[in-house]
């Protein structure tokens, strides 16, 4: 089945710095990328996806590019603010299915 | 819309007792998922179904099981709950589009002495 791995587990960054995280995966099948975040206490929810037709989108603050021919795709915020603080997945779609996750990231933004 | 919602929300069991998540969608999604998550492991997949009356396997299938006898209700069960099965459930949901969004359940914490 799919692997997903997902790095760094933990990210500090300043208020107003950039955030870079990146996920690899296995299955060269695999054409659909999203993100999501994970506030303390509450569920997941999409902030972006990409498809693997594309090489980059952007979303205000947010952005992901994916390069498949390495097998890899990244989520980048920029400017952070302290409300970006939260736990960050990405996820590759096994088989047109079912999403699998990686292990997550645990974004601090100090103000 | 209520969108995707599980019962209970929180719940503990005794090693060995059994118990049925209830997962609920009012979106006419096709398919529907059963995840866990422990610390620093993620969102692991344990079952899902792509429509009324069929299930698959996750990545984690052991010592649970599941039905969707209905098309919006997907229950999880535990036979004889073990304490590697305290975890945060949560259920998704999405339509049949390959890149339809998926939507979460609020999650259900379940703890096992």
């Amino acid at each position: 089945g799919e692997n997903v791995e997902q790095h760094p587990s933990t990210l500090s960054v300043q208020e107003g710095d950039s955030a870079v995280i990146k996920c690899t995966y296995s299955d060269s099948a695999s054409n659909y990328f999203p993100w999501y975040k994970q506030e303390l206490g509450k569920r997941p929810q999409l902030i972006i996806d990409i498809r693997s037709n594309v090489g980059e989108k952007k979303d205000q603050r947010i952005a992901v590019t994916l390069n498949k021919t390495a097998k890899h795709f990244s989520l980048h915020i920029t400017e952070t603010q302290p409300e970006d603080s939260a736990v960050y997945f990405c996820a590759v779609n096994q088989a047109g299915t079912a999403l699998i996750f990686g292990k997550g990231t645990t974004l601090s933004v100090s103000s | 819309n209520a969108g995707v919602t599980q019962t209970p929300k929180f719940r503990v069991l005794k090693t060995g007792q059994s118990m049925t998540l209830l997962c609920a969608q009012d979106m006419n999604h096709e398919y529907m998922y059963w995840y866990r998550q422990d610390p620093g492991m993620g969102l692991r997949l344990i079952h899902y179904s792509v429509g009324e009356g069929t299930t698959a396997k996750g990545e984690v299938p052991d010592g649970y099981n599941v039905s969707r006898l209905k098309k919006q209700n997907f229950l999880l069960g535990l036979e004889s709950a073990a304490p590697s099965q305290t975890s945060v459930y949560f259920c998704a949901s999405r339509g049949l589009a390959r890149f339809n969004e998926q939507f979460f359940g609020p999650g259900t914490r379940l703890t096992v002495l």
